[in-house]
């Protein structure tokens, strides 16, 4: 049963940078399975959910073009694990972040998220 | 502003039936990709409801179903009960933002 669980620190300064990790467990993250790919979630408190990027198992990387100039996923396949960094964080960036597997069509487009991590809550202070 | 529109809020009876609606554009739904329905029950994780517009993963009862037309899709469900109290959300994807887009999530209340 493949699991996912976010790791990283819980505070993050303003104008510093957030890293986040997703370890994946009872499956593999470099498989060659094209039709999958690792994205990146987050849901500011009290708000709805927002897609902040994902990487395909053939390598495509893709970002919510409103972050797009902060952001940077990438995969280590040795540790079986994906991350986040999000950089000049601000007061807005305060969420909990979720990690998921993502379905991946031929065509390269991005669909359903599951399964999720349990997701991990990052707060910007000042 | 999300790229796909979702009633804030609905509601209904236990044992009725409510649908809730994700309106897109030609960009995303109308273009042809497909709309996957997320269930949030308060304080926890998101789940797949629907994926694949009108598909139920392993588990899922079959009150809930889900449809496509056009630009829009929809989620019904049917035989309201108590625990169905949470947040759905729609997601599908746009090819102008080249990524995922989410609703703005709706939220259920059984009266």
């Amino acid at each position: 049963q493949l699991q996912l669980q976010e790791s990283g620190p819980g505070l993050v300064k303003s104008s510093e940078t957030l890293s986040l990790t997703c370890t994946v467990s009872g499956g593999s993250i470099s498989s060659s399975d094209y039709y999958w790919g690792w994205g990146w979630i987050r849901q500011p408190p009290g708000k709805g959910l927002e897609w902040i990027g994902s990487v395909s198992n053939s390598g495509r990387i893709s970002y919510n073009p409103s972050l797009k100039s902060r952001v940077t996923i990438s995969v280590d396949t040795s540790k079986n694990q994906f991350s986040l960094m999000l950089n000049s964080v601000t007061a807005a960036d305060t969420a909990v972040y979720y990690c998921a597997r993502q379905s991946v069509y031929s065509s390269g487009s991005l669909n359903w998220l599951d399964p999720w991590g349990q997701g991990t809550v990052v707060t910007v202070s000042s | 502003q999300s790229v796909l529109t979702q009633p804030p809020s609905v509601s209904g009876a236990p044992g009725q039936r409510v649908i809730i609606s994700c309106t897109g554009s030609r960009s995303n739904i109308g273009a042809g990709y497909d709309v996957h329905w997320y269930q949030q029950l308060p304080g926890t994780v998101p789940k797949l409801l629907i994926y694949d517009n009108i598909n139920r993963p392993s588990g899922v009862p079959d009150r809930f179903s889900g449809s496509k037309s056009g630009s829009s899709a929809s989620l019904a469900i049917s035989g309201l009960q108590a625990d169905d109290e949470a947040d759905y959300y729609c997601q599908s994807y746009d090819t102008s933002l080249s990524g995922s887009v989410f609703g703005g999530g709706t939220k259920l209340t059984v009266l």
